[in-house]
């Protein structure tokens, strides 16, 4: 079965704390895994993706295929990252593109 | 670019009644991706199409929902007879032929069912 999970709903850290998003996925294929968020009134949009490696706006994922997971880490929060984060999962059917699934969410509350 | 475009943005409609929701692709994407997101729930993948072909609609319930997106004009998803389980906000999402999974999302139109 092709599966994502985010465990928690909500996470709530202090600014300047570090954070984890957690991401769990189940797909007997090989992954392609994405973090998208969507800020307060804003549009969904894509973070980051695995296949990319790369770091924006001080977040980085790093898939684990043993773990099969692909947490979102910073550092450091800013208040500026308070949002709603989705982890998806690429899965590919017979044709080149595919589709995305998502997990429930998480809403990350940075304090001031 | 004007990026995904989603409309209504809202809509109320009775119990009974038909909800027509359109989405027009980012410039020169030909996927499209419907999703569904119900209250404290997350995306759920409706259908996928291209130009007037239904590629997945595993994701659709088998009544009431279709969906289309012919060679001229935006893409629609019809809901009929809807039901206050309908309620729900839908989102649009488009990629290029060649950008698997990457996906360009609307601002999605939230329908309420009364």
């Amino acid at each position: 079965a092709q599966r994502v999970t985010q465990p928690e709903k909500l996470l709530s850290v202090f600014k300047g704390a570090p954070v984890e998003l957690k991401c769990n996925y189940s797909y007997s294929g090989s992954p392609e895994l994405f973090w998208y968020v969507q800020y307060s009134r804003q549009r969904l949009q894509l973070l980051l993706r695995h296949i990319s490696r790369e770091s924006i706006k001080g977040f980085t994922a790093d898939l684990n295929k043993g773990e099969t997971s692909f947490h979102l880490k910073k550092p450091f929060a800013q208040e500026e990252d308070s949002a709603m984060y989705y982890c998806a999962l690429g899965v590919h059917g017979s044709s080149n593109t595919g589709k995305l699934i998502f997990g429930q969410g998480t809403t990350l509350q940075v304090k001031p | 670019n004007a990026g995904v475009m989603q409309n209504p943005r809202h809509l109320v409609r009775r119990r009974g009644q038909e909800a027509r929701l359109r989405c027009s692709p980012m410039k020169g994407h030909s996927h499209v991706y419907w999703y569904r997101q119900l209250p404290e729930e997350g995306l759920k993948f409706m259908v996928y199409l291209q130009k007037e072909n239904i590629i997945d609609e595993s994701g659709m319930p088998k009544e009431r929902f279709s969906a289309e997106f012919p060679k001229e004009g935006p893409s629609i998803l019809r809901i009929q007879q809807v039901v206050r389980g309908d309620s729900a906000a839908y989102f649009c999402a488009s990629s290029p032929s060649t950008g698997a999974n990457v996906l360009t999302f609307g601002a999605g139109s939230r329908l309420t069912v009364l």
